[in-house]
């Protein structure tokens, strides 16, 4: 059936450091493409998203690019601050109105 | 813009006790959703509704879970009799209709049954 998988975490990184977590995702069709984020304590907020092939997310220095060949959509931030601290999910759409999520990666930033 | 709403944010109850957690999804919204989160099983989506009609109730673990939504503006999500394992934090989320239109999660309702 369709899935979502996303990397195990949890993810440590130093301050200022690379991030990427990776998801790939099965489809039939074209789904859109979500990553949320979850701070502790709170509900789900929309990162960011991408409606098609090549279209790239963005906000708040992280991206993710939405690649079809290798159904994919990894998320990427530059330099990851302390606050960046949280559970991510990668998810995407399904045709029957609701969205299909990953298992949520846990990223921890260390100053 | 007001998100989504859930009351309460947090309930302690005992066990046996009926527990009703509420929901007003963003205005103009035609999908609701009801996920739980816990540790062990991470976030599942129990039931989802367009235009205040049961589309998929699969998830709900089993009789003593009971949803609705009367009107377009509100949901509620019952649990009676509660048990301790139902403990676990309880999201309501809402969307418009489309596949690009993304869900947008309330707070929660922290659950915990003695």
């Amino acid at each position: 059936g369709d899935s979502v998988t996303q990397m195990e975490g949890p993810v440590t990184l130093s301050e200022e450091a690379f991030l990427t977590i990776n998801c790939t995702y099965t489809a039939t069709g074209y789904p859109s493409l979500f990553w949320y984020v979850q701070y502790p304590g709170e509900g789900l907020q929309l990162l960011l998203k991408a409606t098609k092939a090549d279209d790239k997310g963005s906000n708040k220095g992280f991206e993710a690019t939405y690649r079809k060949e290798t159904t994919s959509f990894h998320l990427e931030k530059g330099s990851v601050q302390v606050s960046d601290s949280a559970v991510y999910f990668c998810a995407r759409s399904d045709n029957t109105g609701k969205l299909i999520f990953g298992q949520g990666t846990t990223l921890q930033v260390k100053p | 813009d007001a998100g989504v709403i859930q009351s309460p944010r947090h309930e302690v109850t005992e066990m046996g006790q009926e527990v009703t957690l509420r929901c007003k999804p963003i205005s103009g919204h035609d999908y609701l959703f009801w996920y739980r989160q816990t540790m062990m099983r991470g976030l599942e989506l129990l039931i989802y509704f367009n235009n205040n009609v049961p589309i998929d109730d699969s998830g709900m673990p089993e009789d003593r879970f009971s949803a609705k939504m009367p009107n377009a503006s509100f949901s509620t999500l019952k649990i009676q009799p509660s048990e301790p394992r139902d403990s676990a934090v309880y999201f309501c989320a809402s969307s418009g209709t489309g596949n690009n239109q993304p869900q947008h999660f309330g707070d929660g309702t922290r659950l915990s049954i003695l």
